[in-house]
């Protein structure tokens, strides 16, 4: 099981370009999530898909938008990146469980946008 | 706004002291709060969470207190260890619509030897 990964580990960017972040899970669940995480304002949700083939804004979703690919695949991308988007990027899953719901959290992508 | 307040931002504890996070939260129709861990350069990692129907739950050295009618709660670290030193999250939750989590804002933990 590798959980949630994510790729790129790290990407560096120039104002106005273009760029999609992976995401995938192979634990079946069928809630995925994208955070962003910027110093002192914890993780903020960008778009979450709560099953195949849905998807909804969360907190903080302009600039971003989303693909629900598969069960397994949830993608973020930045049509034309911003300085303001420069942060580091968490997917998750949801795992719901008696007693219990559990997110899985990916290791995260790094963003600089210059 | 649902908001999930966080203090303190950062802590320092001497090895084998008590590290005390404290969460509050504004909608009362949350019913789910975990508490996540994060060490550097890696993800969060759920450690331990709880229901609204009970006060407390202790799970080795960690403990969530929980109070409904102040509408916070707090984790206890016992014993606190340097492989303690991460940063915590709070978050609260709609159980049965667990589609959003809401965060706090983080506690940098850091264990003096």
């Amino acid at each position: 099981n590798a959980g949630v990964t994510q790729t790129p580990k790290f990407q560096v960017l120039k104002t106005g370009q273009s760029m999609t972040l992976q995401c995938a899970q192979d634990m079946n669940h069928n809630s995925m999530y994208w955070y962003r995480q910027d110093p002192g304002m914890g993780l903020r949700l960008i778009y979450y898909s709560a099953s195949e083939g849905t998807t909804d804004k969360g907190e903080v979703p302009n600039g971003y938008n989303v693909s629900r690919l598969n069960k397994r695949e949830f993608s973020l991308r930045l049509e034309s990146a911003a300085p303001s988007q420069t942060s580091v990027y968490f997917c998750a899953s949801l795992k719901v469980k008696q007693a219990h719901t559990t997110q899985y959290f990916g290791p995260g992508t790094r963003l600089l946008v210059l | 706004q649902q908001q999930v307040k966080q203090s303190p931002q950062s802590l320092i504890v001497q090895k084998g002291g008590i590290s005390i996070i404290n969460c509050a939260y504004e909608n009362t129709a949350f019913d789910y709060f975990p508490w996540y861990q994060q060490f550097p350069g890696k993800g969060p990692a759920l450690l331990i969470a709880i229901r609204p129907d009970v006060s407390e739950k202790k799970e080795g050295r960690f403990t969530i207190s929980f109070n409904k009618s102040a509408k916070q709660f707090s984790l206890h670290i016992m014993d606190s260890q340097p492989g303690d030193s991460a940063t915590y999250f709070c978050a609260a939750a709609l159980y049965s619509s667990a589609s959003k989590i809401i965060f706090g804002s983080g506690t940098r933990l850091s264990i003096r030897p």
